[in-house]
């Protein structure tokens, strides 16, 4: 059974540092990878998508890679900015006639002004 | 473009009731997915439909159930509520058929209490 477990549980950064929230799957035949945040109250938004060919997606201040030979995925938030403050989320897609994803149990990020 | 519409957003029930949620895809979306979430067990999957049929289905009791409708509507019903079914509820909608490599675009969530 896939389970997927992200580090550190909770993050206070002061503004401005770089970041790396980890992601790490017990079974490493996952097909994608997804990053979402979540913010408080509210539903999920799609921040990037790796696809099974792909290793690394950049949006903007944001950096995503996926290692499937070590099951691990990190998220690179580069000067961070008190609006990135949410719960950031990874998620796998196992492939097949699904979109089914396995969440991460989230890193609860803060950044301090 | 609108996004995905859940609705009610806030309901509360009593144990024994039941709950019918509803979600609205982007228009033009045929594939709905949805996923309960707790602060225990975190966001899991239960359910997924494409053009009205089933695709997946989590594990979750059948007191959980879902269905689409022909325009890509989704309904999900809980029957014989228990407390621990209080929980965010998330529906979401991706542009194609369910492939494993689609970005999936989640609504606000209908927040259920059971008491």
């Amino acid at each position: 059974k896939q389970e997927v477990t992200q580090i550190p549980a909770a993050l206070s950064v002061p503004e401005g540092e770089n970041l790396v929230l980890n992601c790490s799957f017990t079974d490493s035949a996952i097909y994608n990878l997804q990053w979402f945040r979540q913010d408080p109250g509210k539903g999920l938004t799609s921040l990037l998508l790796i696809q099974s060919s792909q290793r690394e997606q950049t949006s903007g201040r944001l950096n995503a890679s996926l290692d499937k030979s070590s099951g691990r995925s990190t998220l690179y938030i580069a000067a961070s900015q008190p609006g990135d403050s949410a719960t950031y989320l990874c998620a796998g897609g196992g492939g097949g006639a699904t979109n089914k994803l396995i969440f991460g149990t989230g890193t609860l990020l803060a950044v301090q002004p | 473009k609108a996004g995905v519409t859940q609705t009610p957003r806030y309901l509360i029930k009593t144990r024994g009731q039941q709950v019918t949620l509803s979600c609205s895809p982007i228009s033009g979306h045929r594939s709905v997915s949805w996923y309960q979430q707790t602060p225990g067990q975190g966001l899991q999957f239960l359910f997924e439909y494409f053009s009205e049929t089933q695709r997946n289905k989590g594990n979750f009791p059948g007191r959980f159930s879902g269905r689409q409708f022909s325009n890509s509507r989704s309904e999900m019903n809980v029957s014989t509520l228990e407390l621990g079914d209080s929980a965010l509820y998330l529906c979401a909608s991706s542009d194609d058929p369910p492939v494993g490599a689609n970005v999936l675009t989640f609504g606000a969530g209908s927040r259920l209490t059971v008491l």
